[in-house]
């Protein structure tokens, strides 16, 4: 188990580029999850997929933000037109849902992307 | 209002001291609860995990819900320095322990040799 694989762990841009962040799941997980991390705060929910199908996506993710996960494995979080305010840590994790509604599958976290915007 | 309030600390304690870290939370649908470890600049980590109310044990943890007063605690025992690092409350409800988390802030804790 190689636990939850993201790149590039740090990216330094200049405003108004594009950027693209890959995660790779823990392989046997059917669900994948992208959130944003600011200093002092909290994860923020950004969005999730169940296999390839992206099921929900958060207010925070503004139309300059694009995941996909075509797939079912890996996925992308591209940021275009980037903006000062979009520097925060972007944190992929990934579960294995199954049918039981209490059967106590969680959410594991890989070590995050790190995004400063200059 | 959040929907999850964790003080953000920091706290300080010696090391072997007993911490306590502490959440309160507004949605009653909350049903998955969880603490994570977050060491800086890293992703966070999971400690220990909850369904429903009650209590569970794990080592030096102990995590203890209240549903009725929606208020959650993480208690370390013995604390050691390397027990320093961000402390996350996280939950969540409808659909399961795997639906999106709801977080805190987390609290900084550091343990003093």
């Amino acid at each position: 188990d190689t636990g939850v694989s993201q790149d590039p762990r740090h990216k330094i841009t200049k405003r108004g580029q594009n950027v693209t962040f890959r995660c790779d799941p823990i392989s046997e997980h059917n669900r994948l999850y992208w959130y944003r991390q600011t200093l002092g705060q909290g994860p923020e929910f950004l969005t999730y997929f169940q296999n390839e199908a992206q099921l929900e996506k958060s207010r925070l993710l503004s139309d300059r933000f694009s995941a996909e996960r075509p797939k079912g494995s890996f996925s992308t979080l591209e940021i275009q037109r980037t903006e000062q305010g979009d520097s925060a840590m972007y944190l992929c994790a990934s579960s294995l849902v199954l049918r039981r509604e209490n059967s106590g599958n969680t959410i594991y976290f890989g070590e995050g992307s790190w995004l400063t915007v200059v | 209002q959040k929907e999850v309030e964790q003080d953000p600390g920091p706290l300080s304690v010696p090391e072997g001291a007993i911490v306590s870290l502490n959440c309160t939370y507004s949605n009653s649908a909350f049903q998955y609860f969880m603490w994570y470890r977050q060491y800086s600049r890293k992703g966070p980590e999971l400690l220990m995990y909850t369904y429903s109310s009650g209590n569970k044990e794990d080592g030096r943890f102990t995590a203890q819900v209240d549903k009725s007063s929606k208020y959650i605690s993480l208690f370390i025992r013995d604390s050691q320095p390397s027990d320093s690092a961000t402390y996350l409350c996280a939950m969540s409800g409808y659909g399961g322990a795997t639906n999106k988390l709801i977080f805190g802030t987390g609290t900084l804790l550091a343990v003093q040799p």
